[in-house]
């Protein structure tokens, strides 16, 4: 039974140049979190979603970020016009329910972003 | 809105003694809590939870933490540390507030554990 599968697991890019992050959930969770690691600091909320749905992006900034979980995949996190400071790991979770603030999520190994 | 302090952003112990890793937490409401821990370039796995159960929650690897509400506090304990147990360890909260009851956590700032032989 598979985990949390993140891909990739390291991406380096240049300043300006998008990036893209495949999160495919546990089999039988269908909702999904993105949290972004800057370095030296604890996980930070971006965004939740459902199957086609964004629930809730109140973490996700304004700009150059985008998320999706089509019907059929993996979800993905998108970041256009990549900077030095979206540097970061990120990490997705999925739970099988969304019910309650008691769900345990299960993360992925997370995907570490370098922008030179 | 809520949040959570871990105080000491790092801990050093010898194999074998306690370790105590601090967590407050400041929620309006009641809060779940988590522990978590992220071995190097890995994910994080769930180390224990608390969900207004029993106040003393017991987690693998001999890991417990018991819920203080009067102190606001959830400090994740272990009698005997082993070396095995060097990794970084984050306390989480969430809740059921706002109609947004999901898996919304907000995290600490983390604590790195190191274990000396």
């Amino acid at each position: 039974n598979a985990g949390v599968m993140q891909n990739p697991r390291h991406l380096v890019r240049r300043r300006g140049q998008e990036a893209r992050l495949r999160c495919s959930p546990m089999k039988g969770h269908s909702h999904v979190y993105w949290y972004r690691q800057l370095p030296e600091e604890g996980l930070k909320f971006m965004v939740y979603l459902q199957k086609e749905n964004i629930i809730d992006e109140s973490g996700m900034p304004k700009e150059r970020f985008s998320a999706e979980f089509p019907k059929e995949g993996p979800s993905i996190l998108r970041i256009q016009q990549v900077v030095r400071g979206d540097s970061a790991a990120y990490f997705c979770a999925s739970s099988r329910t969304g019910g309650s603030g008691a769900n345990v999520l299960t993360f992925g190994a997370g995907s570490r972003l370098t922008v030179l | 809105a809520q949040s959570v302090t871990q105080l000491g952003s790092h801990v050093s112990v010898s194999e074998g003694a306690l370790v105590l890793l601090r967590c407050n937490y400041s929620s309006s409401v009641p809060p779940y809590l988590f522990w978590y821990v992220q071995y190097p370039n890995q994910g994080l796995q769930l180390l224990l939870k608390y969900t207004s159960a029993a106040t003393l929650v017991k987690g693998i690897n001999g890991f417990e933490a018991e819920f203080k509400k009067s102190e606001t506090s959830f400090h994740l304990t272990k009698p005997s540390a082993h070396m095995s147990d060097a990794a970084e360890y984050f306390c989480a909260v969430s809740t059921n507030a706002g109609g947004t009851s999901y898996g919304k956590l907000t995290f600490g700032q983390g604590t790195i554990l190191t274990v000396h032989p």
